[in-house]
């Protein structure tokens, strides 16, 4: 069966530091990945995505950025985060873009 | 874009009451999830449902596509019902929308 997991569980970084999450999926080849991001008490905004390697489409403008060096492995990145990156980051992964999504159990971020 | 309109934001019940939450979206899609959120931030997956009707235990689901909406019934619920139930929607972009969800307290 196919997993996905996303990590670390929280994260609290200061401001201008760097940031690096993780999300690898298992039991499946060439998913589209996802990056979400939730601020407290919304819905969720799709940050980036991703039909293979190497190919990343951004959504919004943003301090943030994405890359998929493997087939099963996506990366949200920054080189200088600022306050209002604070969020719940989540990582979602499909067969196609015709089935649903499946979510990791994503990462709470609060830049001090 | 697309836009994803939920209703009610929020709705407090009794334990064992029944519920309809109302997904309704701007225009055409392939796609349509509806998720629970529960308190620990985890989006589970209940419905894959682009069309007609699913069931699965107290949920059930239905999506009108010609009339762009889609229905959760949630049924005699229980606290661990709580959370935030949010719908997604997709046109075939392989990128979906969510609405901003329906918050709901199962009250013992």
């Amino acid at each position: 069966s196919q997993t996905i997991h996303q990590w670390p569980a929280t994260l609290v970084q200061p401001v201008g530091s760097p940031l690096s999450l993780e999300c690898t999926v298992e039991g499946t080849s060439n998913p589209n990945l996802y990056w979400y991001r939730q601020a407290a008490g919304r819905g969720l905004q799709l940050l980036f995505y991703s039909v293979g390697i190497g190919q990343i489409s951004s959504e919004v403008p943003q301090n943030l950025s994405a890359s998929r060096p493997q087939d099963r492995q996506f990366i949200l990145s920054s080189k200088k985060l600022l306050l209002s990156d604070s969020g719940f980051y989540l990582c979602a992964w499909s067969r196609a873009r015709l089935n649903g999504y499946t979510f990791g159990s994503g990462t709470r971020l609060t830049v001090v | 874009g697309i836009q994803v309109e939920q209703s009610p934001p929020d709705l407090i019940l009794q334990e064992g009451a029944n519920s309809t939450l109302r997904c309704n979206f701007s225009d055409s899609v392939n796609n349509l999830q509806w998720f629970h959120q529960n308190p620990w931030g985890q989006l589970i997956n209940l419905f894959y449902i682009p069309s007609g009707t699913k069931q699965n235990g107290r949920l059930s689901a239905t999506t009108v596509a010609t009339e762009r909406y889609s229905l959760l019934y949630i049924s005699s619920s229980q606290t661990t019902d709580s959370g935030v139930y949010f719908c997604a929607v997709d046109r075939n972009a392989g990128k979906s929308t969510f609405g901003d969800g329906t918050t709901l307290t199962v009250k013992p």
